[in-house]
């Protein structure tokens, strides 16, 4: 069954520092998304990207972040001078189009020491 | 008012009975429907979409009603490994597909 799959499955980080997390979506699906989950709390969108370029951002998803599809598999996650805040899951998730449920990784823990 | 809103319980619920629960959306532009279901420390998985007409996958059934702004996710027969916290999200289409979720409900099935 194709899945979603990411990279590290844990990353540890001083602050200040900069991560990339990587994640291979599903081969035919043409939409991803970034997701975070702060520890006891719920699952928070990042960001949507579609046809190349980001379709929707929230609030969260300030300077200190950006994605980018390097090649024709990866989708990344670049989170710049991190901070204590960051600590979290960092879910990748993907989905064939635009109005079905996305199909999620098994995640990326951060913890920004 | 929250836009995605779920009882966070617990349910603690005896093996073998049924189980419900109900979500309440605010933005009544809302198009696409889901229950995930989530593990401790894992990924959320989808389990099911929400059809207008309600949909039936085994002992779990997914009901919409557009009128009051909820949707429900029945478990009949209810067994242990179906002890997890279970998530409601809408997608709401005027926000290019952008996941709204709630904070779930957590459902403990004891023997």
């Amino acid at each position: 069954e194709p899945e979603v799959t990411q990279t590290p499955s844990h990353q540890v980080t001083q602050m200040g520092q900069e991560v990339i997390l990587r994640c291979v979506p599903i081969s035919n699906h043409l939409y991803f998304y970034w997701y975070r989950q702060i520890l006891g709390q719920k699952v928070e969108f990042l960001v949507s990207f579609y046809n190349n370029e980001i379709s929707e951002k929230s609030e969260i998803f300030d300077d200190q972040f950006s994605v980018e599809r390097p090649d024709g598999s990866n989708f990344t996650l670049k989170i710049r001078s991190t901070k204590l805040e960051d600590s979290a899951m960092y879910f990748c998730a993907s989905s064939e189009s635009g109005g079905e449920g996305a199909f999620f990784g098994q995640g990326t823990r951060l913890t920004v020491v | 008012r929250k836009e995605v809103e779920q009882d966070p319980g617990p349910f603690n619920v005896p093996e073998g009975a049924t189980v419900a629960f109900n979500c309440t959306y605010s933005n009544s532009a809302s198009q696409s429907f889901f229950w995930y279901r989530q593990d401790c420390r894992k990924e959320p998985k989808l389990l099911m979409s929400v059809y207008s007409s309600g949909n039936e996958d085994g002992r779990f059934t997914a009901q919409l009603n557009r009128a009051s702004q909820y949707i429900s996710l029945l478990i009949r027969d209810s067994k242990l490994s179906d002890s997890a916290t279970y998530l409601c999200v809408v997608n709401t289409m005027d926000s290019n597909y952008q996941l709204i979720w709630g904070a779930g409900t957590k459902l403990i099935i004891k023997p």
